[in-house]
């Protein structure tokens, strides 16, 4: 059974700092990985899908890795701002014909003014 | 495009009472899926429909949950009987086509039951 864990819970920064999130996964047959953002009382808001074939994608400050050998993928987010704090889930999707996500249990984003 | 869209988005009821939770897929999706979020089990899907049809209901708790998609521009999530353990944030989500392609979450129903 996938499982996914994030690491750390919790991270607080000053604006301005570069930072890392953690994903890891214990079945490397995934098809693709994706990142979210959830803000308190809010869904899920798509950020990054990488497939399974490809090592990163990029949308603005954020960049996302995949090492699927390792079970592993980062979200960098550069510059961050105040705005950028909420909690940020990956989840991965398995090979063959499911279709369902299995999501970690997330990082909370604390960005200070 | 609205995108995801779910009713109502909050709603308190007793135990015992019949809960009905509907969404509506962005248009062209084909693919449908129910999530519930608790502080204790994260995200959790419970089932999920290509073209109207369940593929994968193994994540449905109980009898006491059921799901239906009658066409494809609407699906429900039944709760009868309720219960205070059913007390969570459900998220409906859809995609077109393709395992490759993201999953868009409507903005959850939380529902309390007292």
């Amino acid at each position: 059974k996938q499982e996914v864990t994030q690491i750390p819970a919790a991270l607080s920064v000053p604006e301005g700092e570069n930072l890392v999130l953690n994903c890891s996964f214990t079945d490397s047959a995934i098809y693709n990985l994706q990142w979210f953002r959830q803000d308190p009382g809010k869904g899920l808001t798509s950020l990054l899908l990488i497939q399974s074939s490809q090592r990163e994608q990029t949308s603005g400050r954020l960049n996302a890795s995949l090492d699927k050998s390792s079970g592993r993928s980062t979200l960098y987010i550069a510059a961050s701002q105040p705005g950028d704090s909420a909690t940020y889930l990956c989840a991965v999707r398995p090979s063959g014909s499911a279709r369902q996500l299995t999501f970690g249990s997330g990082t909370q984003l604390t960005v200070l003014p | 495009d609205a995108g995801v869209i779910q009713s109502p988005r909050h709603e308190v009821t007793e135990m015992g009472q019949e809960v009905t939770l509907r969404c509506k897929p962005i248009s062209g999706h084909n693919s449908l899926f129910w999530y519930r979020q608790t502080m204790m089990r994260g995200l959790e899907l419970l089932i999920y429909f290509n073209n109207n049809v369940p593929i994968d209901d193994s994540g449905m708790p109980e009898d006491r949950f059921s799901a239906k998609m009658p066409n494809a521009s609407f699906s429900t999530l039944k709760i009868q009987p309720s219960e205070p353990r059913d007390s969570a944030v459900y998220f409906c989500a859809s995609s077109l086509g393709a395992r490759g392609i993201e999953q868009f979450f409507g903005p959850g129903t939380r529902l309390t039951v007292l």
